[in-house]
């Protein structure tokens, strides 16, 4: 059960949209549309921003928004703010009920 | 207010059993979702451990079933998590939370700090 693959670190300046990528394979987020997505700031416990690939939870921002696309994930954060500079992680449903991080994004706005 | 507090001894010495309980206030969780628990060692990455279903049923990530054990007290509306023979590996802060389902944690502890060491 390897760790979905993301990026180290995505930068975008204010306003600007990015794109956060989780790769997994066809056994994980290929299989399933149960796609997760994590913000966590420093020294805090991560917050749920995106579920079921593309749902969002209650009070969380519509800036937040994810896809799918085969065996890869996406969370794309539009008109990116300062508050966003945080850690991001996705997580993916795979086979027996158990499941799988990914390696984590640092998001840096310039 | 659903919240999530997790206990643990702080500090426990290689190859002994670490032992961490999850207090839950605000909702009982014999009335249903899935509860979990996930760590991170120290400037890395999030880790999947296990989940326990209000009923029992458990589900652990394979590369720790051998030496997990996690067991829900629903009379103390709390659940727990048993890792045996312990190394500096495991190292990390150990958090708790309710997960809506598949993996969506919704409700998270603030996490507890188990250091192995000697």
């Amino acid at each position: 059960q390897s760790a979905l693959t993301q990026p180290a670190s995505v930068s975008g300046s204010p306003g600007q949209s990015i794109t956060i990528s989780c790769t997994g394979t066809g056994s994980d987020v290929g299989r399933y549309d149960y796609v997760s997505w994590y913000q966590q700031r420093p020294d805090k416990a991560p917050k749920l921003i995106v579920f079921d690939v593309s749902q969002r939870p209650s009070g969380v921002s519509s800036r937040f928004s994810g896809s799918k696309s085969g065996s890869t994930a996406s969370l794309t954060i539009s008109g990116l703010q300062a508050e966003d500079e945080s850690d991001y992680y996705c997580n993916s449903y795979t086979p027996s009920g158990t499941f799988v991080f990914g390696t984590g994004t640092r998001v840096n706005v310039l | 207010q659903v919240q999530l507090q997790e206990s643990g001894p702080g500090l426990v010495k290689p190859s002994e059993t670490l032992s961490l309980t999850c207090a839950v206030s605000g909702f009982s969780i014999s009335s249903g979702y899935f509860w979990g628990w996930i760590r991170q060692p120290p400037a890395k990455g999030l880790e999947w451990i296990a989940n326990i279903y209000h009923s029992g049923n458990t589900y652990y990530n394979p590369s720790l079933e051998s030496r997990l054990f996690i067991s829900v007290d629903t009379s103390q509306n709390r659940f727990s998590l048993k890792l045996r023979s312990v190394t500096a590996a495991d190292t990390a802060v150990y958090y708790c939370a309710r997960d809506r389902g598949f993996g969506a944690f919704e409700i998270w502890g603030p996490g507890t700090m188990i250091i192995v060491s000697s």
